[in-house]
């Protein structure tokens, strides 16, 4: 199974939005509506960020928001702030085997 | 407080067998639909969904490692234990294990260890 497909990077200015795709196939984000998000700042575990392809954790702020769209889905950060600036990491289920993938990564890069 | 910590060797040799401890607090592992999963990240690179095991005791591996993983937990002491059998240079990875529930996400995770192969 490969990883999902995500963007080497990306980057926004403060105040912009911007949006990080994440392209499966039919067998896992295509087929379930179980892709989460995960943030991780340099040297740090991962932070979970959205969930069930659009919900978000207690804590997470409302600027972070998450979509899907057949065998691609989306992480979009309205107002970015210089703190957004980390990987951003997707992640599905898929089925039986394997039962859950990642994606490649993200760089977010707040100019 | 949820919190988990990862712990093991943080130097092994090629061909030797690998065993990393995950100890957690502020859940139970005898709790319906929770799990421990075990991710790594090799340095400068990808996440990568390793093992998972869930409260009855359930055990899911990543097929391309299936072979090598095994996972046991130990409820009385919250623990879970991945061992990761013939290690080789390309094994070396930060290895974090996370708390996962109902939503299909892994949502706590541990600070991660260093694991080096090297002889």
């Amino acid at each position: 199974q490969s990883a999902l497909t995500q963007p080497a990077s990306v980057s926004g200015s403060p105040g912009q939005s911007i949006t990080i795709s994440c392209t499966g196939t039919s067998s896992d984000v295509g087929s379930y509506n179980l892709v989460s998000w995960y943030q991780q700042h340099p040297g740090k575990a991962p932070k979970l960020m959205i969930y069930e392809v659009s919900k978000r954790p207690s804590g997470v702020s409302n600027r972070f928001s998450g979509s899907k769209s057949g065998n691609t889905a989306s992480l979009t950060i309205s107002g970015l702030q210089a703190e957004d600036e980390a990987d951003y990491y997707c992640c599905s289920y898929a089925g039986s085997s394997p039962n859950w993938v990642f994606g490649g990564g993200t760089k977010l890069t707040v100019l | 407080q949820i919190t988990l910590k990862e712990s093991g060797p943080t130097l092994v040799k090629p061909t030797q067998t690998l065993t990393l401890t995950c100890t957690f607090s502020g859940f139970s592992l005898t709790t319906s639909a929770v799990a421990v999963g075990w991710i790594r990240q090799p340095p400068g690179k990808a996440l990568e969904w390793l093992a998972l095991i869930f409260w009855d005791d359930d055990k899911r591996y990543s097929p391309s490692l299936k072979s090598r993983l095994t996972l046991t937990k130990d409820t009385s002491k919250n623990q879970v234990v991945l061992t990761m059998t013939n290690m080789d240079p390309v094994d070396t990875a930060t290895y974090y294990c996370a708390q996962y529930t109902s939503g299909w996400s892994f949502d706590y995770w541990g600070q991660g260890t260093l694991v080096t192969v090297s002889s």
